[in-house]
């Protein structure tokens, strides 16, 4: 069965640079949800997205923005890295509605190092 | 505000035994709860949920029952395997329009043969 694509896996940044993570939800799923991990962590939700537009916001630095595309990917764009940066960003998708945000998939996570 | 608490790790047992982790929440509405588990490298793949008080989740043996009484969620098992070791993470959502997972701390399990 399709999965939650997400890319790159992995990503190594210096400070202050820019980071671009992809994520594409599995097919007719069109809500898409971005959640920090860090080290020892438990994952932090950052922000949501339905029918491209944005449906909850959590804990994302105003140095972080997302948007998601007409075909439901979405992108996390993340600037001025900073070293407390250094997480596994993972991406999840679900079906629409009310029962949809109970059944939320994974992806495998994109792991940012910043040095 | 919506918290977890899960009972601190990590957890070390031998195959076969009975499993228990403990968890409890505070929410500001009425939640759904859920469990997740996460294997070394991967992501986070729902084990179960319970979405209204007293239901029982359950899923590869594990089962979970919502107590709104003493608001838990406690995951149980009564013979792990060693294909059972993972980190795993107590969740829940709250009612009423909002779309996160607010998560435990996680509890690393180890089942040794």
């Amino acid at each position: 069965a399709a999965g939650v694509i997400q890319s790159p896996r992995h990503l190594i940044k210096e400070k202050r640079e820019t980071a671009t993570l992809k994520c594409y939800p599995i097919p007719r799923h069109d809500t898409v949800y971005w959640y920090q991990q860090g080290p020892g962590q438990d994952p932090q939700f950052l922000i949501s997205f339905y029918e491209k537009m944005q449906s909850d916001k959590g804990s994302i630095p105003d140095r972080f923005s997302a948007q998601q595309f007409s075909d439901y990917h979405s992108e996390l764009n993340m600037s001025s890295l900073e070293l407390g940066d250094s997480a596994l960003y993972f991406c999840a998708s679900s079906l629409p509605g009310r029962e949809g945000r109970y059944e939320q998939y994974f992806g495998p996570g994109t792991r940012l190092t910043v040095t | 505000g919506d918290s977890v608490t899960q009972m601190e790790g990590p957890v070390t047992l031998s195959e076969e035994a009975f499993l228990t982790i403990n968890c409890t929440y505070t929410a500001t509405g009425y939640p759904s709860l859920f469990w997740y588990v996460q294997y070394p490298g991967e992501g986070l793949q729902l084990l179960l949920k319970a979405t209204k008080a007293d239901d029982k989740g359950s899923n590869k043996g594990f089962e979970a029952t919502y107590r709104k009484e003493t608001t838990s969620f406690h995951l149980e098992k009564g013979s792990v395997q060693v294909s059972d070791s993972a980190v795993y993470f107590c969740a829940l959502i709250v009612d009423f329009g909002n779309e996160k997972l607010t998560f435990g701390t996680g509890t690393r399990l180890t089942i040794i043969p």
